[in-house]
């Protein structure tokens, strides 16, 4: 039974268009994180929200737009995609704002042509 | 603001030979630090988690880790490693309080490949 899962797995899109990652976690948790790994591995925190209330937003670009309808669900919106925005973008949820144990999920490759 | 570096980007070693991932943390505030694994196509899982108390913390698989406040070091090693071991590992640190608390700031990860 996964914790935490993303959709879709990968996403190959063009220039210009609109896409979502959806994710959903069955711990129970209260907050929820995106973040992003680029093309150097490196793993960034976009946003987390706690409650469904939004509490980091890192310099992340307006074109950037996550949504979370309830507890156990936060979407990810991207609008008018860019090349640089080809990355692997990772969900993840921990109980409280500490982020002392956060649960992953395996990410979604995105491929921006 | 608080960073990661992880000094070794590949690990290769022999099956049950010792190895150590080398992390080192800048922050302004005190830490909390942690070791995550992700296995080919899957997402990170945490190995171990420094909080407080005892430098030397233990986790999963047989991994173990010192903290070390003086050094700004938190090094994660295994006595004897199986070839299934074979992972990428990152370091996190998060802040203990102030602008940092909630957030954790990765490393650039460690390909630890393990040859029979």
């Amino acid at each position: 039974d996964t914790a935490v899962s993303q959709t879709p797995k990968y996403l190959v899109t063009q220039m210009g268009n609109d896409k979502s990652i959806k994710c959903e976690q069955n711990l129970g948790h209260d907050t929820m994180y995106w973040y992003k790994q680029d093309s150097k591995k490196f793993l960034k925190i976009m946003f987390s929200y706690n409650n469904k209330e939004l509490i980091i937003n890192e310099t992340v670009p307006n074109r950037f737009s996550p949504k979370s309808p309830d507890k156990a669900h936060l979407n990810l919106h991207i609008n008018s995609l860019e090349l640089g925005d080809s990355a692997v973008y990772f969900c993840a949820s921990s109980q409280g704002m500490q982020a002392f144990e956060a649960f992953f999920g395996q990410g979604t490759r995105l491929t921006v042509v | 603001a608080q960073s990661v570096t992880q000094l070794d980007s590949q690990v290769p070693v022999f099956e049950e030979a010792p190895v150590e991932l080398r992390c080192n943390y800048s922050s302004s505030v005190s830490v909390y630090l942690f070791w995550y694994v992700q296995y080919p196509n899957q997402g990170l899982q945490l190995l171990l988690k420094y909080l407080s108390g005892s430098t030397l913390v233990k986790g999963i698989n047989g991994f173990e880790a010192e903290f070390n406040k003086s050094q700004t070091s938190f090094h994660l090693r295994k006595p004897s490693v199986h070839i299934s071991d074979t992972a990428e590992y990152f370091c996190a640190v998060s802040g203990a309080g102030g602008t940092s608390y909630g957030k954790l700031t990765f490393g650039q990860g460690t390909i630890l490949t393990v040859h029979p």
